[in-house]
């Protein structure tokens, strides 16, 4: 199973970049990576998928090393309501989909 | 059109009741699944289906949880016998494809279960 892991909580500050690291070491040839946002309350809301290098979209870029053993979610200039928590999802060939434990991203004023 | 919804909202039980939670994927989508969410934690995968296919239910916690899906459309979670571990939110989401790691799951609002 390809498990994940990232780091439980990140603070940042409003316009600063964040960059948050997800591990995955057995990832397998087939998986795709996603990342996923969620709100307080809410269900997660996907954010970008990549299968390698890297990826950008209107609201983040996602670089993936050749290994593909990490990921990491890049949120350019974040804001107040940027403050959530962040999955990431490895599709594996299994029965079982992997999210991560989450990091739960706090931006302060 | 419409997102995922899931009913009710908010479910209040008894210990020891059964309970069902229902899910109407996307118009379209194929594959359907279930997540547990505790509060402050991460999802927990329970089960999936892709089509009129058997599920998979090795992610289901006890024989307590059983789930179908019917004309590969709209999916009910049933809880027997509920547990005051079992209050938790419920999450359900559908996507295209089988192929998990390749296509967006959109996600319901869930449902809220309180055991008391």
């Amino acid at each position: 199973l390809a498990k994940t892991t990232q780091p439980i909580s990140m603070d940042s500050y409003e316009g600063q970049e964040v960059n948050i690291t997800c591990s995955h070491n057995n990832i397998a040839t087939n998986d795709y990576i996603t990342w996923y946002q969620q709100f307080p309350s809410q269900g997660p809301r996907f954010i970008i998928q990549g299968y390698k290098t890297k990826v950008t979209n209107e609201v983040a870029s996602l670089f993936i090393p050749a290994d593909r053993k990490s990921s990491t979610l890049s949120l350019p200039r974040v804001s107040l309501s940027d403050t959530a928590v962040y999955y990431c999802l490895v599709g594996g060939s299994t029965d079982k989909l992997i999210f991560g434990t989450g990091t739960r991203l706090q931006v302060f004023p | 059109g419409a997102g995922v919804s899931q009913s009710p909202s908010n479910k209040v039980t008894e210990k020891g009741k059964d309970v069902e939670l229902r899910c109407d994927p996307i118009s379209g989508h194929t594959a359907l699944y279930w997540y547990r969410q505790s509060l402050g934690q991460g999802l927990e995968f329970l089960i999936y289906f892709q089509g009129n296919s058997a599920p998979d239910k090795s992610g289901l916690p006890s024989d307590r949880f059983s789930a179908e899906r019917t004309g590969g459309s709209v999916s009910t979670l049933t809880i027997q016998r509920t547990q005051q571990e079992d209050s938790a939110v419920y999450l359900c989401a559908s996507s295209l494809t089988l192929l998990r790691g390749q296509y967006e799951q959109y996600f319901g609002p869930g449902t809220r279960l309180t055991v008391t």
